[in-house]
């Protein structure tokens, strides 16, 4: 079957770093997403992985290795707005996004 | 750009009545429009994968005939759930794929709708 992981929670302190790790099986590999996704409101686009190594945007980078099926996303000088759920999604080999749980990121002051 | 709007934000009714939920890109053509549903504290579930003029495609354990699906246009996909009852109160979200695959041929997310049904 297939199956993304992620830690269910996370917690970190305002103007911090932290790394969200997520691993993957599916069937065939076509891109993996980060959403983030405030409480009671829908999912907002945040990356895009295809090819491994970094990418980064701003004060957030994700990062890919397809050959061990993981990615994390990291933020970096975290902001109180910065709670919220974060989400990794695998595009499989039909195009389907496959959804992790997603990680409920706590911050702190 | 990439716009999704969804209508209404959200609705109350009683159990028995029909919903309906529009789903709308604004400023871009989609060939495909997901449905989702999420309970509090769960992740996203796809209920239902929509194709312009062709019949949707509904996950395992969804129920075609309670979850209606049309895809009238290239910016128009509704959802409407027949004879709700209280188990389906819930958070649906559509969203929809451009048309010429975009930069990432990602998904972008309409506002949801909260749906509680008395």
């Amino acid at each position: 079957g297939q199956n993304i992981d992620q830690p269910t929670e996370m917690t970190a302190t305002e103007g911090a770093i932290v790394q969200i790790n997520c691993t993957y099986q599916t069937s065939g590999f076509n891109g993996l997403f980060w959403y983030q996704q405030h409480a009671g409101e829908a999912p907002t686009f945040l990356s895009y992985n295809v090819l491994d190594g970094l990418e980064e945007k701003g004060r957030f980078s994700s990062f890919l290795s397809r050959s061990k099926g993981y990615s994390y996303l990291l933020l970096k000088e975290l902001q109180m707005k910065d709670s919220a759920s974060y989400l990794c999604a695998v595009r499989d080999i039909n195009y389907q996004l496959i959804w992790g749980a997603g990680t409920k990121l706590i911050i702190k002051p | 750009g990439a716009v999704v709007s969804q209508h209404p934000s959200w609705v109350i009714c009683k159990s028995g009545t029909s919903v309906k939920i529009e789903c709308r890109s604004l400023d871009f053509q989609a060939t495909t429009m997901f449905w989702y549903r999420q309970f509090p504290k769960q992740s996203l579930m796809l209920m239902a994968t929509s194709n312009e003029g062709s019949k949707a495609t509904y996950e395992q354990g969804v129920e075609k005939d309670k979850f209606l699906i049309n895809h009238a246009s290239l910016t128009l996909s509704t959802l409407t759930v027949t004879s709700a009852h209280p188990e389906d109160s819930s958070f649906y979200i559509c969203s929809a794929q451009l048309l010429a695959g975009g930069f990432y041929n990602e998904q972008f997310f309409g506002p949801g709708t909260r749906l509680t049904v008395l």
